[in-house]
Formats: C-alpha cells, sequence, structure tokens
C-alpha cells in the first residue's frame, strides 16, 4: 500500500550540480505533480502531467525539467542546482488533472534537498 | 498580493477549545476550497472540501464558505494536541484552472 514513492528523501548538492529527483504512484493515477515548499510559502506548482505523455509549466518552473516516464512515474530534473532551489520537494497524483473532494491529490513524504 | 492568504500563526487554543483557522482569496471565480493538514516533517493530507457558500460539517471539522468575500475557515471543535499542525488553504478554478493554489499555512498548537 505504497500510494506516492519518492526517491531519495534527502540530498545535498553542491552548487552547479545535477540530480533527478524520482516519484512513482500504484494508484494508477492519471495526472501527477511536483511542488516545492518553503517556510511560509505553502507548497508551489512547478510542474504538472495531465496524462501520460504531457507536461505542463506550473507557477515556478525555472530551472528544472521534467519527464513523465509511463504512466506511474514522474521525475522532476534540476540540471544546474542553485541555492535558491534548497526547499522540500512534493510529488503527488491524483485520478482527474486538480484532483477533486472524493478523488484528491495524494502526497509523497517529500524530499528535502539542500545545496550548498 | 498573494492569491491566497493565511495568517502563519502560530495560532495557541487550550485543549478542548474551539480552533478558528482562516483564509482569504484574491481570485473571485475559485470554484473548490480545499483543506490540508500537514504534521511537521509529514507530506499534506486532506481533510475537508467545499464547494458552495454556508457550512460543512465532518466530525469535529466544520468549513465554512462565503464566496461574497472571498473567505473560508476550517473550524476544529473540542481541539486536541493531536490536531497540532500546520493547515494548508487551497483553491481551484478561476485563473488557475484545475490547479490547486495554496496559502502559507496556519500553524496550529494545542496545548494539554
Amino acid at each position: 500500500n505504497a500510494g506516492v514513492t519518492q526517491t531519495p528523501k534527502f540530498q545535498v548538492l553542491k552548487t552547479g550540480q545535477s540530480m533527478t529527483l524520482q516519484c512513482a504512484q500504484d494508484m494508477n493515477h492519471n495526472s501527477m505533480y511536483w511542488y516545492r515548499q518553503d517556510p511560509g510559502m505553502g507548497l508551489r506548482l512547478i510542474y504538472y502531467s495531465a496524462s501520460e505523455g504531457t507536461t505542463d509549466k506550473g507557477e515556478v518552473p525555472n530551472g528544472y525539467n521534467v519527464s513523465r516516464l509511463n504512466k506511474r512515474e514522474f521525475s522532476l530534473r534540476l540540471e544546474s542546482a542553485a541555492p535558491s532551489q534548497t526547499s522540500v520537494y512534493f510529488c503527488a497524483s491524483s485520478e482527474r488533472l486538480g484532483g477533486i473532494g472524493n478523488q484528491p491529490q495524494h502526497f509523497g513524504d517529500g524530499t528535502r534537498l539542500s545545496i550548498l | 498580493q498573494k492569491e491566497v492568504e493565511q495568517n502563519s500563526g502560530p495560532l495557541s487554543v487550550p485543549e478542548g477549545a474551539i480552533a478558528s483557522l482562516n483564509c482569504t482569496y484574491s481570485d473571485r471565480v475559485s470554484q473548490s476550497f480545499f483543506w490540508y493538514r500537514q504534521y511537521s516533517g509529514k507530506s499534506p493530507e486532506l481533510i475537508m472540501s467545499i464547494y458552495s457558500n454556508g457550512d460543512k460539517e465532518d466530525g469535529r471539522f466544520t468549513a465554512q464558505l462565503n464566496k461574497a468575500s472571498q473567505y473560508v475557515s476550517l473550524l476544529i471543535r473540542d481541539s486536541q494536541p493531536s490536531d497540532s499542525a500546520t493547515y494548508l488553504c487551497a483553491v481551484k478554478g478561476g485563473n488557475a484552472g484545475n490547479m490547486l493554489t495554496f496559502g502559507g499555512g496556519t500553524r496550529l498548537m494545542v496545548k494539554p
């Protein structure tokens, strides 16, 4: 009963390094999302995928790329990490785009990323 | 101006009291409203959704929506220490389309 699984849970990078955050869901959901959460800022949408084969920019896409590898997996890549990208990253999924009350977005446990 | 505003808190209430959490939003055509609870170091969890003006009750939780005032609130009756968490207000519809726009969250502390 995994739900949404994110790896890694913690990561420390140096400025300029690259890395990929992995996300997989086992609920057969169509839509997937990447958010970042900074203190006092709530969750901000980075990218989303309405369905397999499609991706779109959210509120804060600069410095990130995504890949919807298949229906289960949605990865987030930082090509050249910057200290401003230090944050907690959450992946989420939902049956329908945006999620609704009885079919909400389900979140993974987050990846805590520090960039020095 | 942020699209969804919440007082960051902390809001401190004694055990057994009513906790009142407030949220205002700027996009008048927003259609759906949600409250998520997030324990420290954990992921957000949906606890309430509301779509029409008025009150919606679920156990100890009541969500209130006033679209004319662009205001949504969450009341927690008989607050318990286990309710201590950050509560995120999220709004869907309007300019954001199907996406959720989150407020910054209010930290609630329930003291025994």
